[in-house]
């Protein structure tokens, strides 16, 4: 089935850096690929997604571009914020198990 | 905004004690997921619905029953609650391509 590998967390960073969060998948064809965040007391949000090969999602200054070269979908922001604090969680369409996600905290 | 509630948020419930979580979707979606969460283990699919009535186990259905008798509420029930069962629950819909929309939870105590 399709599965995915993300960066293990807990990743601390300063306002205004940079961000890349790691995923890569295996699949079964091409599925569509997503970004989901979950911010303290709240369920999963979809943040962005990529339906096919080639395909740059994105949100709120969030990017992943579905890349099949390297079976990969990293998430980037060019310059976080306090307010980007939050867990995020890569999956593949028709996953049901979302794992730990990576914890994201930034600050001031 | 998916248009998902589940009720209750909070709850407090003893050993042995049944109790019902209800998910309510506005949105008409045919799936329907119940997860639970909880520290170094993710997401976990307990059960899911793929219709009126159509249901199966997920990766950690022990314990736990669910019932859809109705296209937009999918119940969730744990018959003899336990203190392994204290955990946040989630109910999901998904959409046309496979994401999931997730309710805001319903945070569960078992004393």
């Amino acid at each position: 089935g399709n599965s995915v590998t993300q960066m293990e967390g807990p990743v601390t960073l300063s306002e205004e850096a940079f961000l890349t969060i790691n995923c890569t998948y295996t699949a079964t064809g091409y599925p569509s690929l997503f970004w989901y965040v979950q911010y303290p007391g709240e369920g999963l949000q979809l943040l962005l997604k990529a339906t096919k090969a080639d395909d740059k999602g994105s949100n709120k200054g969030f990017e992943a571009t579905y890349r099949k070269e390297t079976t990969s979908f990293h998430l980037e922001k060019g310059s976080v914020q306090v307010s980007d604090s939050a867990v995020y969680f890569c999956a593949p369409g028709n996953q049901f198990y979302f794992g730990t996600g990576t914890s994201l905290t930034v600050i001031p | 905004d998916a248009g998902i509630t589940q009720s209750p948020r909070h709850k407090v419930t003893e050993t042995g004690t049944p109790v019902t979580l209800r998910c309510h979707q506005t949105e008409n979606h045919r799936y329907m997921y119940w997860y639970r969460q909880d520290p170094g283990h993710g997401l976990r699919l307990i059960h899911y619905s793929y219709g009126v009535k159509d249901t199966d186990k997920g990766e950690v259905s022990d314990g736990y029953s669910v019932s859809r008798s109705k296209t937009e509420d999918f119940l969730l029930t744990l018959e003899s609650a336990t203190s392994s069962q204290t955990s946040v629950y989630f109910c999901a819909i998904s959409g046309a391509l496979d994401e999931q929309y997730f309710g805001p939870g319903t945070r569960l105590t078992v004393t």
